[in-house]
Parts: C-alpha cells; structure tokens; sequence
C-alpha cells in the first residue's frame, strides 16, 4: 500500500468552477503538507504548505488538512483555464532530512 | 522564480552511452536532489545531497552517480545507459530541509529516451 493516495484523475471543470483535489496518506507522523503544481513538460512548482492540521489560504487556493482523518485538501475557487495541470501532493514528517512523499498527482482541465 | 537550471532538456541516446545531465542553481543552497519520474507516477528520489562532498543515495535504487564538487553544480551520470533508464530527470534544491518547512525548487526537467 503506498504512504500517499491521489486520484490520477483526469478531472475536467468549466471555467470558473470551483475544484476539489484530494490525497490520503496512511503516515500518521507526517507534519508537513505541500501542493505542488507541474505544467506539461515542466517542473513542479510550489503552491501552498501547511503545518500540521487546519487550513491556509492564499488568492484562490485554500489548502486543507484533517490529520484525524488522514486526508488532505486543495480547493481552488474561480478556476481558470491557466490552472489546468497536474496537482501533486506532497508530505513529510518533521525535522533534520526526511524525504518527502509525493502523490501520483491529479491532471485537471478547466475548460473554458 | 526558481534559478534552477537542467540541460538538455531533451537527449535521445543508444543503448550503452555514457551521459551526464546537467544542473546548477544560483540560489546558494546547501541541499540538491534528484528525482525520477516516470508519465502518471510519483516522484522518487535517486540522490541527493547535504552539501559540498556529500552525496547520498535516495529512496529508488538507481544505477546512476552523482557528484557534487561544488555549492551550485549537482551532476548526474549514467556510465551505460539502457532502455530502462528512459524516464523524465528533474533536479531540485532547498535552502535547508523540506521537513522544516522549506521549499523545494525544481527545474524543468530533462527527458531522457535511451534506444
């Protein structure tokens, strides 16, 4: 069973829906929750981190986390055709070198 | 924007060549990694290291090397390449450990097809 789960999607919206992206992780120690977006043929970017439980937002991405349940959450408000990509989600536990986890990722299109 | 920098993005090779793939970040940090990953699956980690002289390798066993003489210079070898090492490369760099928060910046990444 892997550490991190995420539907591979494709997940396909209209222009200006609002997106869900999810990841299960069986790790309870892991502390850190990242959200990484990659482009085609490009290399993953940083979207938004949190630390631990609850939640962050930053312009339209609000990220999610509810370590009770294991499971984590991106939602994306107003989404726009620039956001269609893969959507990876990312994990680690705290403290000196520890690897981080990635999911599958989860392709989405915004159809405009 | 992350001043991380891959070459060549894009090498077809036959099947027993040796090729290095390139990468050098102009951020100063100390931590450098490299990652494979192949179309619809995760991120694994090959290598990395702690700074200059320190090499360590990751979670995915690779046949690859690696060297890091320099703060900014993390390059990787294939002494033979073959068909199974077709995948994509990408290099990354953090200022300090991702487990404490910090940010793990990646390049562009290099396509490798081995024939």
């Amino acid at each position: 069973q892997k550490e991190v789960e995420q539907d591979p999607g494709p997940l396909s919206v209209p222009e200006g829906a609002i997106v869900s992206l999810n990841c299960t992780y069986s790790n309870s120690a892991f502390q850190y929750f990242m959200w990484y977006r990659q482009y085609s043929r490009k290399g993953p970017e940083l979207l938004m981190y949190t630390y631990s439980s609850g939640n962050k937002e930053d312009g339209r991405f609000t990220a999610q986390v509810d370590k009770s349940s294991k499971y984590i959450s991106l939602f994306i408000r107003d989404s726009q055709p620039s956001d269609s990509a893969t959507y990876l989600c990312a994990m680690s536990r705290s403290g000196g070198y520890q690897k981080v986890t990635f999911g599958t990722g989860t392709k989405l299109q915004v159809i405009p | 924007e992350a001043d991380i920098y891959q070459t060549p993005r894009y090498l077809v090779i036959g099947t027993g060549k040796k090729i290095t793939l390139e990468c050098s970040q102009t951020m100063g940090h100390d931590k450098m990694y490299w990652y494979q990953q192949d179309p619809g699956m995760e991120l694994h980690l090959i290598h990395y290291s702690y700074g200059v002289n320190s090499t360590e390798k990751g979670d995915l066993s690779s046949e690859s090397t690696v060297s890091r003489i320099r703060t900014e210079h993390f390059p990787l070898t294939l002494e033979s390449a073959r068909p199974s090492h077709t995948s994509q490369y990408l290099c990354a760099s953090s200022d300090s450990w991702p487990s404490s928060g910090n940010t793990i910046y990646f390049g562009e990444g290099s396509w490798l097809t081995v024939v």
